[in-house]
Formats: structure tokens, sequence, C-alpha cells
């Protein structure tokens, strides 16, 4: 079993949807939950971080963490043709040294149509 | 505030030719870090230091891949002898105490032929 797992995509919304991207983990211990956005040719960067059940909203962004269920979620309200790239659901899994490692998933291409 | 800054952007090389790749990361950074992210993949933690300590080194191919910190700030990645399989973008990435607000830089594209 991947230590994080994301489908793949593509995933096609229409501009003006939302779009819902999800990721599901295997370590139950796994405290910190983030969605990096990663444009085609570029690095990956930031975009959202949760540490708590529930839901957590940054403008047209909202995470939402399941831990009983080792779920995380993106949703992006009100797509727009700029929100097209590849999101990344990373984890933090405790090393066998005590220190926090960030694993990534393989990453959900969005694709929003105009 | 200036970005991690990687280099070379790209590199292509022969199998079993070696490379080395050059990173310098946010000042004041504490942690660096090396990934790997072959194409249509999510990016593979290779190596970890705090300052210039390795934290995390376990998925770093030791027998061909080889890291290190000079005076907890640049760090290098080397390869040699290169695999076919090694082709990927290589990311540097630096953080500072909250290990969560990681700043990635451009990447190094690596291609072995």
């Amino acid at each position: 079993q991947k230590e994080v797992e994301q489908n793949s995509g593509p995933l096609s919304v229409p501009e003006g949807a939302i779009a819902s991207l999800n990721c599901t983990y295997s370590d139950r211990g796994s405290q910190s939950f983030f969605w990096y956005r990663q444009y085609s040719g570029k690095s990956p960067e930031l975009i959202m971080s949760i540490y708590s059940n529930g839901d957590k909203e940054d403008g047209r962004f909202t995470a939402q963490l399941n831990k009983a269920s080792q779920y995380v979620s993106l949703l992006i309200r009100d797509s727009q043709p700029s929100d097209s790239a590849t999101y990344l659901c990373a984890v933090n899994i405790l090393n066998s040294g005590g220190y926090q490692k960030v694993t990534f998933g393989t990453g959900t291409k969005l694709q929003v149509i105009p | 505030e200036a970005g991690v800054a990687q280099s070379p952007r790209y590199k292509i090389i022969e199998k079993r030719q070696s490379v080395a790749f050059w990173c310098n990361p946010i000042s004041g950074h504490a942690t660096l870090y090396w990934y790997q992210q072959i194409l249509g993949q999510g990016p593979k933690l290779l190596i970890q230091f705090q300052n210039n300590g390795v934290v995390d080194d376990s998925q770093l191919p030791k027998d061909r891949f080889s890291a290190e910190r000079l005076k907890g700030v640049d760090s290098t990645l080397k390869i040699q002898p290169a695999k076919l399989e090694d082709s990927a973008v290589y990311l540097c990435a630096s953080s500072p105490d909250d290990p969560w607000l990681r700043t990635f830089g451009s990447g190094t594209r690596l291609t072995v032929v």
C-alpha cells in the first residue's frame, strides 16, 4: 500500500465549477497534511496546510481532513483556467530517527476548461 | 528574500558518467532537502539535512548517490555512475524552524542517455 495515494487524473472541470481533489494516506500517526500546486515545468508551491479534523478555508481553496477515514481533500471553488496544474497531496510521517518526513502523492492533474 | 538557488538548470550526460548539482538555500534556513521527481510522479525525498547533519537518507541510493552540506549552508548532490533511471528533476528545498514552510528551488532537469 502506498503511503499517500491520489488519483492521477486528469480531472477536467468547466470554468466556474468546483474542483474536488482527493487523497488517502496509510500512516494513522500522521499529524500534518499539505496541498502543493505544481505548474508544468515548475517547482511545487505550498497552497494549503491542515492539522485538525474539519475544514480550513483560504480564499477559493478549502482543505478538508478526516483522520478517522485517513482522507484529506482540496476543494477549489470558482475554478479558473489558471488553476490548471498538478496538485500534490503531502503527509508528514515520523521517520525512525524521530524526524518528520513529508511524503508526497503522485499528484492529480487538474484541467479547467474555459 | 532571495529564493533557493540551484544550478545547473539542465544537464545531459551519458550513462556511467558522473554529475553534480548545487543548491544554496534561503539564508538562515536550517533544514535542506534534496528531492527526486521522475516525470509523472511526486517528489521523493532523497536526503534531509538539519544544519550540516543528515537526519534522513533512507531513500538515497548510497551506492551511487552522495550529498554533503558545507558549513550548514550550501549543498551538493552527486551521482556516480549515472543510470538511465536517474533521469529526473532534482529539487532542492529549504525550511526554517517550521519544517512545513519549505520553499523549493527551480530544480535541475537531468537526462541520462
